[in-house]
């Protein structure tokens, strides 16, 4: 996608690892957002970024960090992954805060933890 | 109860029919709707948002909002074998612009 781009795009990992995930932006956008996709649960928010240094949690955020060093950067660390954390992670910006502006999304990462 | 609950289909609609479908939320303070388009395999893309009560029109789309009930729909006109596509609707609230989801729902337009 346009601006926004995931690393890697496919990754299999052993479980007890901890694993990586990058989102890298070109549009300048201060809030920038990670979600997993999973079957019969939709796109549910890990951990999102209003600006750089300032991160806060998402509804499942356990297992999970996040740092934002610099404003096109966001990334999202799976301290020890488990199998549970299998799943689709897609980065999200977005320009402005407020209600009323929807986000871009990224291609994706999918990731296995074996 | 989830906060944004879809129909996850499939949903079949014949080549040129309209394709109508549903969205409701629970949390009344919700102020922003956002319909997206995903591609098996793709990335979820916008391709409306609506704030205020009634119908808006793009193109072939039209989302409607009715906040007293809390749904939000999308219709879809003279659908193509090219909108076979899981469809997500979103939801903002009040505060900030973190966006909740459903779960999607499948459509799948047959020739």
């Amino acid at each position: 996608d346009a601006g926004i781009t995931q690393s890697p795009r496919h990754k299999v990992t052993e479980t007890g690892t901890p694993v990586t995930l990058r989102c890298h932006q070109t549009e300048n956008h201060r809030y920038m957002y990670w979600y997993r996709q999973d079957p019969g649960h939709g796109l549910r928010l890990i951990h999102y970024s209003y600006g750089v240094k300032d991160t806060d949690k998402g509804e499942v955020s356990d297992g999970y960090s996040v740092s934002r060093s610099k404003t096109e950067d966001f990334l999202l660390t799976l301290e020890s992954a488990t199998s549970s954390q299998t799943s689709v992670y897609f980065c999200a910006i977005s320009e402005l805060a407020g209600p009323n502006y929807g986000y871009t999304f990224g291609s994706g990462t999918r990731l296995t933890v074996v | 109860q989830k906060e944004v609950e879809q129909n996850s289909g499939p949903l079949s609609v014949p080549e040129g029919a309209i394709a109508s479908l549903n969205c409701t939320y629970s949390d009344r303070g919700s102020q922003s709707f956002f319909w997206y388009r995903q591609y098996s395999g793709k990335s979820p893309e916008l391709i409306m948002s609506i704030y205020s009560n009634g119908d808006k029109e793009d193109g072939r789309f039209t989302a409607q909002l009715n906040k007293a009930s809390q749904y939000v729909s999308l219709l879809i006109r003279d659908s193509q074998p090219s909108d076979s596509a899981t469809y997500l609707c979103a939801v903002a609230k009040a505060a900030g612009n973190k966006l909740t989801f459903g779960g999607g729902t499948r459509v799948l337009v047959k020739p």
